[in-house]
């Protein structure tokens, strides 16, 4: 159980293209979702906080015109990097919670690999 | 200094070896206790979750707290090729609203 899915896997575009990642809990209903930024040999590093029905909490240095994160409903959180640039390339992450069980981990998906040309 | 300090390897055993990892931290909020196992690539993958101080043992691994100590272990018995990976841990405290906090990992490598 706890399944997370998250789509496309892996994403290679043009420099001020818009990328949208989904991020959908297969198997349970989420209130929160979150998006992490993985660097090559690093951690995860949170970007932000998604809440079904509200809008995101960032992290302090994340813009939030840039990472727009929507989470329209209990199974399903998008990211969308706007205008994307090289500097953005990366491993993004999102992880959710067991509705109800905030004293559950959080479980994640398999991540999409971003690479802006 | 880090919240969370993790050895970040690489940690190469034969395989059928121990693999003992560990992590310290500072803050005495933290109560929920977590290792993750990721591949290259992968997102990573829930291996143990702890509350509090105490040993937890699920198949082949085996999870210790010691919070009077602020340190975390993680065993891995019977180690197998297929353990290689990065091992990272992540805890949080009670009213963090599950935000958690990681470890730097540490990469191991099971040799056959």
């Amino acid at each position: 159980g706890a399944v997370v899915s998250q789509h496309p896997s892996r994403v290679i575009c043009k420099s001020g293209t818009s990328v949208k990642i989904e991020c959908r809990s297969l198997d349970f209903q989420a209130t929160t979702m979150f998006w992490y930024r993985q660097f090559p040999k690093q951690s995860l590093m949170l970007m932000a906080t998604s809440n079904e029905g509200s809008k995101a909490t960032y992290e302090q240095g994340v813009e939030k015109d840039k990472f727009l994160i929507n989470h329209a409903s209990l199974t399903l959180s998008t990211l969308t990097v706007t205008s994307a640039h090289p500097e953005d390339s990366s491993f993004y992450i999102c992880s959710a919670v067991v509705s109800g069980s905030e004293d559950q981990p959080q479980h994640f998906g398999d991540g999409t690999r971003l690479s802006i040309l | 200094q880090k919240e969370v300090e993790q050895d970040p390897g690489p940690l190469s055993v034969p395989e059928g070896a121990i693999v003992s990892l560990n992590c310290t931290y500072s803050n005495s909020a933290f109560q929920y206790f977590m290792w993750y196992r990721q591949y290259s690539r992968k997102g990573p993958e829930l291996l143990m979750y702890t509350y509090s101080s105490g040993n937890k043992e699920d198949g082949r691994f085996t999870a210790q707290v010691d919070k009077s100590s602020k340190y975390i272990s993680l065993f891995i018995r019977d180690s197998q090729p297929s353990d290689s990976a990065t091992y990272l841990c992540a805890m949080r405290g009670i009213a963090a609203g599950n935000k958690l906090t990681f470890g730097g990992g540490t990469r191991v490598l099971v040799k056959p």
